[in-house]
């Protein structure tokens, strides 16, 4: 059975810290993993990542997969409030079919 | 603007009351799915579609259709809601021909079925 697993499930953390969010996958068929934060109400894409050992960044997020080891780690560094937020990991088995989530990490960032 | 539309926002119904939930998408986008978020199980796929005129079931299919019959559209029918199937509902869609494309999400459905 597929499946993704992100860790931890909650974390809170002050302000200026980095964090380090895990996922990790048994999905037949892989094709890519997707990353996305949700605040309030829709998931907003963050990363895609296809190929292991190449580093995705964007801004104080960054983000690596490891296609042997099946994980992916998406690191923010100097967190701020505006962090806080439930970060989704996803896994798609081939272009335009399944798309499995992992159950989030609740990131709560404190001032 | 790029974006997913979903209808209705907040939605409250009775047990076996037929429903529809709208999506649309404006990007020309040829995959659409449907997911459900609830508690502690995380977001789960219940339709996609590779394009038009095909459908194919995710994860939680039972007690829901779909059809495809417009790029643009992939409605969410409800034939006999239940109260399990409470939950917030979310479309989503991409393009498969930019390689580096990720998943547009809707601002998602509230739905209560009491």
């Amino acid at each position: 059975e597929d499946k993704v697993v992100q860790s931890p499930l909650s974390l809170v953390v002050h302000e200026g810290d980095t964090v380090t969010l895990n996922c990790s996958y048994e999905v037949t068929n892989f094709r890519s993993l997707l990353w996305y934060k949700q605040e309030k109400k829709a998931p907003t894409f963050l990363f895609m990542l296809t190929s292991s050992g190449i580093e995705k960044k964007s801004g104080r997020l960054s983000s690596i997969l490891d296609k042997k080891e099946l994980f992916s780690i998406l690191n923010i560094t100097a967190t701020q409030t505006g962090d806080s937020a439930i970060y989704l990991c996803a896994v798609e088995k081939q272009a335009g079919t399944a798309l499995i989530f992992g159950k989030g990490t609740t990131l709560s960032v404190s001032s | 603007e790029a974006q997913v539309t979903q209808n209705p926002r907040y939605l409250i119904t009775v047990t076996g009351k037929k429903l529809t939930v709208t999506c649309s998408q404006n990007m020309n986008h040829e995959y659409m799915s449907w997911y459900r978020q609830d508690p502690g199980l995380g977001l789960r796929q219940i339709y996609y579609s590779m394009n038009v005129e095909v459908t194919d079931k995710g994860d939680v299919p039972e007690g829901y259709k779909v059809s495809r019959k417009e790029k643009r559209n992939f409605p969410l029918i409800l034939e006999s809601p239940s109260p399990n199937q409470t939950s917030l509902y979310f479309c989503a869609s991409s393009s498969l021909r930019d390689p580096n494309y990720g998943y547009t999400f809707g601002s998602g459905t509230r739905l209560t079925v009491v």
